[in-house]
Formats: C-alpha cells, sequence, structure tokens
C-alpha cells in the first residue's frame, strides 16, 4: 500500500479480556516500530523490530504486552488481561530501517478499556 | 531521564500571522532532531529532521533550528493557514544505532481566521 496501515481504528474491550492491533506497514520498509499515545502526550516507544527479531523491547511496559513479526512484514502488538489504563492509541511506523531514516506513521488504533 | 520539553503547551494565532514554538532536551548522547505535525486523530508527520551538525532546515512556510550547544531548537511557521491548526510534536533521536525516538507532549497550535 501507499502508507502505513493500522486495523482495526477503533477497538473498544472489558477489562480482563486479549487484544490484538494489527500493523502493516510500507512495502520494502524492513524496520517497524509500535508506540503508545496518551490523552495529550506525545508517543512513548513500545517496542522496534528490524526485520522479524525485536531489536529493542525496552519500552513494552510490562509481560501482558507482546508484538510479533514473524515474517519481517505485518506486525501484531497483543495485549492480555486488558487493564483500563491500557486506553491509549497505538501507533505503528515504519522507516527504511537505517539510522536517522524517516519514520512514516499509520494513523493509529484507538484501544478503549471499560 | 531523558526528556524533551516544549513551549507553549497551547497556542492560538490569527491566519497571516508567524509564530515561534520551542523545544528544550536533556538526551544524551544525541543523534538528530525532528518536528513532526500531528493532526488530531491521525498519525504524526514528519517536518524536518537534523543532525547534531546543522543549524537550520527549511520545508516550505516551516524553519527549524538547532543549537545543539544548549540543546535548544525552534520551529518557526511563516504566514500561518488554517490548516496549520495541529499539534507540533518535537523529537529527539538519542543514540546513533537504533531508530528509538523520544517525543515531547507536543504544542498544541490553533490558527483561527
Amino acid at each position: 500500500g501507499a502508507g502505513v496501515s493500522q486495523t482495526p481504528s477503533n477497538k473498544v474491550t472489558e477489562k480482563g479480556k486479549y487484544v490484538e492491533l494489527r500493523c502493516d506497514p510500507i512495502s520494502g520498509h524492513t524496520a517497524l516500530y509500535w508506540y503508545r499515545q496518551s490523552l495529550g502526550q506525545g508517543p512513548e516507544f513500545l517496542i522496534y523490530f528490524q526485520g522479524t527479531g525485536a531489536a529493542d523491547d525496552s519500552g513494552l511496559p510490562n509481560d501482558r504486552f507482546f508484538a510479533v513479526r514473524p515474517e519481517g512484514s505485518v506486525s501484531t502488538l497483543k495485549i492480555q488481561r486488558t487493564e483500563r489504563g491500557d486506553s491509549a492509541v497505538y501507533l505503528c511506523a515504519s522507516s527504511r530501517g537505517l539510522a536517522d531514516n524517516e519514520q512514516f506513521f499509520g494513523p493509529g488504533t484507538r484501544l478503549t478499556v471499560l | 531521564k531523558n526528556q524533551v520539553e516544549q513551549s507553549p503547551q497551547s497556542l492560538i494565532i490569527l491566519e497571516g500571522k508567524n509564530c515561534t514554538l520551542q523545544c528544550n532536551y536533556t538526551v544524551s548522547p544525541f543523534s538528530n532532531l525532528r518536528w513532526y505535525k500531528q493532526d488530531t486523530g491521525r498519525g504524526p508527520v514528519s517536518l524536518t529532521i537534523m543532525t547534531f551538525s546543522e543549524n537550520t532546515k527549511s520545508n516550505g512556510r516551516y524553519t527549524a533550528t538547532l543549537d545543539a550547544d544548549t540543546k535548544q531548537s525552534s520551529l518557526h511557521i511563516t504566514a500561518s493557514q488554517l490548516s496549520d491548526s495541529a499539534s507540533y510534536i518535537c523529537v529527539v533521536s538519542g543514540s546513533y544505532n537504533t531508530d528509538k525516538l523520544i517525543f515531547g507532549t507536543g504544542t498544541r497550535l490553533q490558527v483561527f481566521p
């Protein structure tokens, strides 16, 4: 596709449920990033993939959060036992993977945990 | 803790006027500094990217400056348009070998006719 796409655009779930958020990066981009943005705040780094492997997952808040990128393209962010504090916009970005490369962001998935 | 601080938090200007947004950072080691524009409900879009050796960079009506000694940057918007209404986020890359970005909280700009 022409840009980074994310699905779903909105997700409402109940506390304690499991959710998966999907990111389709720009074709050919080897690097993929997940960020979380709370209302009125800038995005916070969660995890960074180079190809299929997680190069840096230091931003994942706890072991309820996990992300995969099995074929080096599409990535899924998985959140177990969701909590109300997980409510935020989850942004995905991709880049060509070289240092200082521009990151292109998707529109985000707005997650609401009731 | 690495930080990127922006001011003002919000700003209202009239169409056609100029404005300047400020960014101070304490991130170290420093690789590059970026300004992003984020429209409501959309992902951020890059405006400028500057390495530590660059002092200024322009993108149309947007001009970013960087003083790596004082760790300050500014984004100047000339002849503002209604479509400039958005959040402007200062972003610093703290390592040359990764693209891990550290975002400020943004300045919310509203341009009125």
